[in-house]
C-alpha cells in the first residue's frame, strides 16, 4: 500500500498571501496524483488531477506540481473561500486508493 | 447538472446491516466507474470500494473486504453498498464518487450519508 504524507498538518495564512502544501508518497506514483478541497460540512471537491491539471471551473490561483514522490499544491493568493482542508490522493498503484491525512489551511 | 445523491444511512447497532444507495444524474452513469469513500467524524478520507462501469470488476479496502458489497444497476443509474457485520469503527459519512476511464481520481462527489454504528 502506498502511504501518502501531507505537511504541514495546519497552515496559518493571511488572506492574499501564498500557501504551499506538500504531499509525499512512500513510493513513486508518477503523476497519478490528485488534490481535493473540503470545506466544513461539505463533500470534497476535485481541484487537480494528473499532478498539475486543474479540474473544470477551478481558479487559476490553484496550481499543482511534482512527480514521483514529491508534490506541491500552491494557492497563489488566498481568498476567504479557500480556507479549508486539502487532501492529496494517489491513483497509480491500487487497490487501495490512498489519501494523505490532509492539510488544514486556516486564517492567520 | 452532474449530481450524485446518497441515501440509506442511519443509526445501526454493531453487527447490523444497511444498504446505501447513490442516485446519479446528469451524466452517462453506465460509462463511469463508481466508488464509495468514507470519512469518520473529524478524520480524513478512506477509499472503501470500486466497481467498474459495467460491473465486471470490484475492489475493496482490506478493512471492509468480506463485509461490504458494492453493486450497481445501470438501468436505474444507481450505485449500492451493502454493509454487513457493522462495527463501531465503520461509523462515518459515506460518499459515492465517479471516475472515468482508467484514471481513478474522484471527479464528482455526492453530499454523503451518515452511518453511526452504536448500541
Amino acid at each position: 500500500e502506498i502511504v501518502m504524507t501531507q505537511s504541514p498538518a495546519t497552515l496559518s495564512v493571511s488572506p492574499g498571501e501564498r500557501a504551499t502544501l506538500s504531499c509525499r508518497a512512500s513510493q513513486s506514483v508518477g503523476i497519478n496524483l490528485a488534490w481535493y478541497q473540503q470545506k466544513p460540512g461539505q463533500a470534497p471537491r476535485l481541484l487537480i488531477y494528473g499532478a498539475s491539471t486543474r479540474s473544470t471551473g477551478i481558479p487559476a490561483r490553484f496550481s499543482g506540481s511534482g512527480s514521483g514522490t514529491e508534490f506541491t499544491l500552491t494557492i497563489s493568493s488566498l481568498q476567504s473561500e479557500d480556507f479549508a482542508v486539502y487532501y492529496c490522493q494517489q491513483y497509480n498503484n491500487w487497490p487501495p486508493l490512498t489519501f494523505g491525512g490532509g492539510t488544514k489551511v486556516e486564517i492567520k | 447538472q452532474v449530481q450524485l445523491v446518497e441515501s440509506g444511512g442511519g443509526v445501526v447497532q454493531p453487527g447490523g446491516s444497511l444498504r446505501l444507495s447513490c442516485a446519479a444524474s446528469g451524466f452517462t452513469f453506465s460509462s463511469y466507474g463508481m466508488h464509495w469513500v468514507r470519512q469518520a467524524p473529524g478524520k480524513g478520507l478512506e477509499w472503501v470500494a470500486f466497481i467498474r462501469y459495467d460491473g465486471s470488476n470490484k475492489y475493496y479496502a482490506d478493512s471492509v473486504k468480506g463485509r461490504f458489497t458494492i453493486s450497481r444497476d445501470n438501468s436505474k443509474s444507481t450505485l449500492y453498498l451493502q454493509v454487513n457485520s457493522l462495527r463501531t469503527e465503520d461509523t462515518a459519512v459515506y460518499y459515492c464518487a465517479n471516475s472515468y476511464g482508467t484514471s481513478r481520481y474522484f471527479q464528482v462527489w455526492g453530499q454523503g450519508t451518515l452511518v453511526p454504528v452504536s448500541s
